[in-house]
């Protein structure tokens, strides 16, 4: 089975420009999860869809993160403006069902300058 | 909340030798479940062992094994017949078990350990 597809790979942006990020689940995989894994930590989850429906985005910043599901397949997450603290590794994963463990994109490496 | 912590940064061994990743974690919840993702310079997270809770066997995974201790909330990871390619950064990762409630099952992390051998 293909496995998670993000893109692009890297992004390098200027500090208060905009940035999107791409992310094709594995196929049937109703679950979605948008990571931020920041240098030298463990991944912080951002946001998660069941179908095209968000169930958890309470360590999402709002005021300038934004994602969405659309039709329950794949998903983009942007980030406008972005801040120097926003430099990061953005993983994407997906699951099957409940209880079942969770299936990682390459993530996008994202550089603010 | 749920918390995950993993108190060796990092770690190095000789090729083919033993090597223990520590975990602890903490819940209020019975039934819960517990990962090892490996994570290479090429960022993926790669699913090593799983463990359900309410099991008492240790799981095992061809060289990977843990030691889970569900009173004192431990999940250490043992690598055996170390190789190169087991270079890489290491998490342990605590998830709830859905009960068919409506809402968030998540993945919850700790800091990982960074682990190399060396030929």
């Amino acid at each position: 089975e293909a496995g998670v597809a993000q893109s692009p790979r890297y992004k390098i942006i200027e500090k208060r420009q905009s940035v999107a990020f791409w992310c094709n689940p594995i196929s049937g995989h109703a679950t979605l999860y948008w990571y931020q894994q920041i240098l030298g930590q463990g991944p912080k989850l951002l946001i998660q869809f069941q179908n095209n429906g968000v169930v958890d985005d309470s360590q999402l910043p709002k005021d300038r993160f934004s994602a969405e599901r659309l039709k329950g397949v794949d998903s983009t997450l942007k980030i406008q403006p972005a801040k120097l603290e926003d430099s990061a590794v953005y993983l994407c994963a997906s699951s099957s069902y409940y209880n079942s463990p969770l299936h990682f994109g390459n993530g996008t490496r994202l550089t603010v300058t | 909340a749920q918390t995950v912590t993993q108190s060796q940064p990092e770690m190095s061994v000789q090729e083919a030798e033993t090597v223990t990743l520590s975990c602890t974690y903490d819940t209020s919840e019975s039934n819960y479940y517990l990962f090892w993702y490996k994570q290479p310079p090429s960022r993926q997270m790669i699913l090593v062992i799983r463990q359900e809770a309410y099991k008492q066997q240790n799981a095992t995974e061809n060289r990977f094994s843990v030691n889970f201790q569900k009173a004192a909330k431990s999940f250490s990871l043992k690598i055996s017949d170390s190789q190169l390619g087991d270079t890489a950064m290491y998490f342990c990762a605590f998830m709830k078990h859905w009960r068919g409630v409506q809402g968030a099952q998540k993945l919850v992390f700790g800091q990982g350990t960074r682990l190399t051998i060396n030929p």
